[in-house]
């Protein structure tokens, strides 16, 4: 299987500070990446969608100028959750897309965990 | 209305015993496909089992069978022979292929399997 690597897997930050999430597809090329919100004993939420070289779409009620998307390349993605508060503490998990033509194929990273004091 | 439900948020099993995860959902797509996913405690999505709107017969991967009911919506995970390590959370997911690709969410099952 493909192998997706997230970075930092936990981190623990002040209020108010912004923290970046970065998604690497080690062995595949996504030209479109997802990223989740889990909150404890919750369901995976969509948050966006981006595909490489352009704007992310962001779901309703998600906040594109407090969650920041980058996906410049193939192989990275990146979510910045800017001027963070304790309500954003969460499990981030990203996913990227891989296109097989009749059935593409979806992996995910293996999460971030951010808490927000 | 919910696309994905799962109706058993919490459910418990004996070991080397069956058990039976259930999934609706909810779709006017007349292609899509339906995935299971187990997520134990460390947060890591593992994929499971796949059916296809048009597969024919059931999916099954070792332990792990899709009961496909397409006429009442449904995709039940049954785990055969159940193991301690399954003991994790259980989503369901639906992804339309009119909708851009990305999975749907089940509010999940937590399966406890007792020795």
């Amino acid at each position: 299987g493909a192998v997706v690597s997230q970075h930092p897997s936990r981190v623990i930050c002040k209020s108010g500070t912004s923290v970046k999430i970065e998604c690497r597809s080690l062995d595949f090329q996504a030209t479109t990446m997802f990223w989740y919100r889990q909150f404890p004993k919750q369901s995976l939420m969509l948050m966006a969608t981006s595909n490489e070289g352009s704007k992310a779409t962001y779901e309703q009620g998600v906040e594109k100028d407090k969650f920041l998307i980058n996906h410049a390349s193939l192989t990275l993605s990146t979510l910045t959750v800017t001027s963070a508060h304790p309500e954003d503490s969460s499990f981030y998990i990203c996913s990227p897309l891989l296109l097989r033509g009749r059935y593409n194929e979806q992996f995910f990273g293996p999460g971030t965990r951010l808490t927000v004091l | 209305a919910q696309k994905i439900t799962q109706t058993q948020p919490g459910m418990f099993v004996q070991e080397k015993e069956a058990v039976t995860l259930d999934c609706t959902y909810d779709t006017s797509d007349p292609s899509y496909g339906l995935f299971w996913y187990k997520q134990p405690s460390s947060g890591e999505m593992i994929f499971l089992i796949y059916q296809g709107s048009y597969d024919q017969q059931n999916a099954t991967e070792g332990r792990y069978s899709l009961n496909f009911q397409k006429a009442r919506k449904s995709a039940n995970l049954v785990i055969s022979a159940s193991q301690l390590g399954d003991s994790a959370m259980y989503f369901c997911a639906m992804r339309e292929d009119n909708a851009g690709n990305m999975l749907t969410f089940g509010g999940g099952t937590r399966l406890m399997v007792k020795p």
